[in-house]
């Protein structure tokens, strides 16, 4: 079975600064990975997937993820960090279309916290 | 992306009644996705629907606590059954984009049961 891991209840960086957000996966065959932000009160926004390809992905917001086969990871990473980026973040892996692992399932979200 | 509703927003329920939420999507769609999420915490699966079959349901929830139905390709319901405290949550409707490989979520139904 897929499971994910986000280790990392929450996360404090000063504006301006870079900022990552951990992830680890298992899931049998080729993994479709996901990052999701949910603003207090909103809804869930996608952010970025990889699914094939390029092991550095681009998404919303300025943000990026990193793609690990060896060291089964996909880190979310930004540059420089702004107040407005303070949410919580979900990390998510979906298996193989048509495998019994094809639904996403979500890791436990991380808190990202900018401060001014 | 799709745009999805959902209905009600929120809602207080006395235990042991029911509440039938339901997910409207802008689009056809083949598998949509319902999810319980407590407050600041993780997305759990309840079941996915898909149009003329059976719902397929996640360990530890069950058809006559949740039933569900997905009478078209635009449209579902989910029924919460006999409710008590430990239901309050908020539910979430999904589908999936099988061209992009993206998920979508609504904006999902706050329930408190007293």
């Amino acid at each position: 079975a897929q499971s994910v891991a986000q280790p990392e209840d929450q996360v404090n960086v000063a504006e301006g600064n870079p900022l990552t957000v951990k992830c680890t996966y298992s899931v049998s065959g080729n993994p479709y990975l996901f990052w999701y932000v949910q603003y207090p009160n909103r809804g869930l926004q996608f952010l970025l997937k990889y699914i094939t390809g390029d092991n550095l992905v681009k998404g919303s917001y300025g943000f990026e993820a990193e793609f690990n086969k060896s060291q089964t990871s996909f880190h979310l990473k930004k540059p420089s960090a702004l107040v407005s980026d303070s949410a919580l973040y979900f990390c998510a892996v979906r298996g193989p279309q048509g495998s019994s692992a094809s639904k996403i399932i979500f890791g436990s979200g991380t808190r990202l916290s900018i401060r001014p | 992306s799709a745009v999805i509703s959902q209905k009600p927003s929120r809602d207080i329920c006395q235990r042991g009644t029911s509440l039938t939420i339901q997910c409207q999507v802008d689009s056809q769609v083949t598998m949509m996705f319902w999810y319980r999420q407590q407050p600041g915490q993780s997305l759990t699966l309840i079941a996915t629907a898909n149009q003329g079959s059976e719902a397929t349901y996640e360990s530890g929830f069950v058809i006559d606590k949740f039933p569900i139905s997905r009478p078209n390709l635009t449209f579902s319901t989910l029924t919460v059954s006999n409710m008590s405290p430990e239901d309050s949550s908020i539910y979430l409707c999904s589908i999936v984009d099988s061209h992009l490989y993206e998920q979508y979520f609504g904006p999902g139904t706050r329930l408190t049961v007293t």
